[in-house]
């Protein structure tokens, strides 16, 4: 089975800073996705990014990127020039690409926090 | 275009009664996952339904069961609520069901509180 650990319980940037949350999974297959998922206060997850497992090339979106290393099964997300609007939980997501197992696997998320 | 819709956003039951959660997926999507979310952790998958099918479950009891109409809507059903069901019960809709490599969009929950 699928594992997927945020060490981060909390994390904390000032405005207009860069911040980087850390996600590593374990997993015995070699085709996946990772996914990183945003929840504001609102409850409503919210799709950051997404990173095809048999692309080496690192995902980005805006200011938003990831570092992926596959080998060391590592993915975290960097957020640049951070707003006061990013403040939320973040939760990483692992899913199988082969199969039928389309299930997302979450870790138990990081509170950003964004202060003045 | 109206994203996923989850009713009620907020129920409270006590334990041993039953309760339903229904979910409207994102329109042209086909495939309904539901997940759990206890306080303070991240979504656990309970189970996914497409072509008004369970196709795939997660590591929950009986108690918990669902339903896809042919609209695709979907149900959750929890019988002989416990305490520990109180959480926020997640739906997420895709396009193509469980083979498929489509984003899961998410609804805002409905928060089950359990006395």
């Amino acid at each position: 089975a699928q594992t997927v650990t945020q060490s981060q319980p909390e994390m904390s940037v000032q405005e207009a800073e860069t911040v980087t949350l850390s996600c590593t999974y374990d997993t015995s297959e070699s085709d996946y996705y990772l996914f990183w998922y945003k929840q504001p206060p609102s409850r409503q997850m919210i799709l950051v990014i997404r990173q095809e497992a048999y692309k080496q090339q690192n995902a980005t979106e805006n200011r938003f990127s990831v570092n992926f290393q596959k080998a060391a099964k590592s993915f975290s997300l960097k957020i640049s020039d951070s707003q006061l609007g990013d403040a939320a939980m973040y939760f990483c997501a692992y899913r199988s690409a082969t199969g039928t197992a389309s299930k997302l696997t979450f870790g138990t998320g990081t509170r950003l926090q964004v202060t003045l | 275009d109206a994203g996923v819709t989850q009713s009620p956003t907020h129920l409270i039951k006590t334990r041993g009664q039953q309760v339903t959660l229904r979910c409207s997926p994102k329109s042209g999507h086909d495939t309904v996952s539901w997940y759990q979310q206890a306080l303070g952790q991240g979504p656990q998958f309970i189970f996914q339904y497409y072509e008004e099918e369970e196709r795939q479950r997660g590591n929950f009891p009986d108690r918990f069961s669902g339903h896809q109409f042919p609209n695709y809507s979907s149900e959750l059903n929890v019988n002989a609520l416990l305490l520990g069901d109180s959480a926020l019960y997640l739906c997420a809709s895709s396009l193509g069901g469980p083979l498929a490599k489509n984003i899961q969009y998410f609804g805002a929950g409905t928060r089950l509180s359990v006395l």
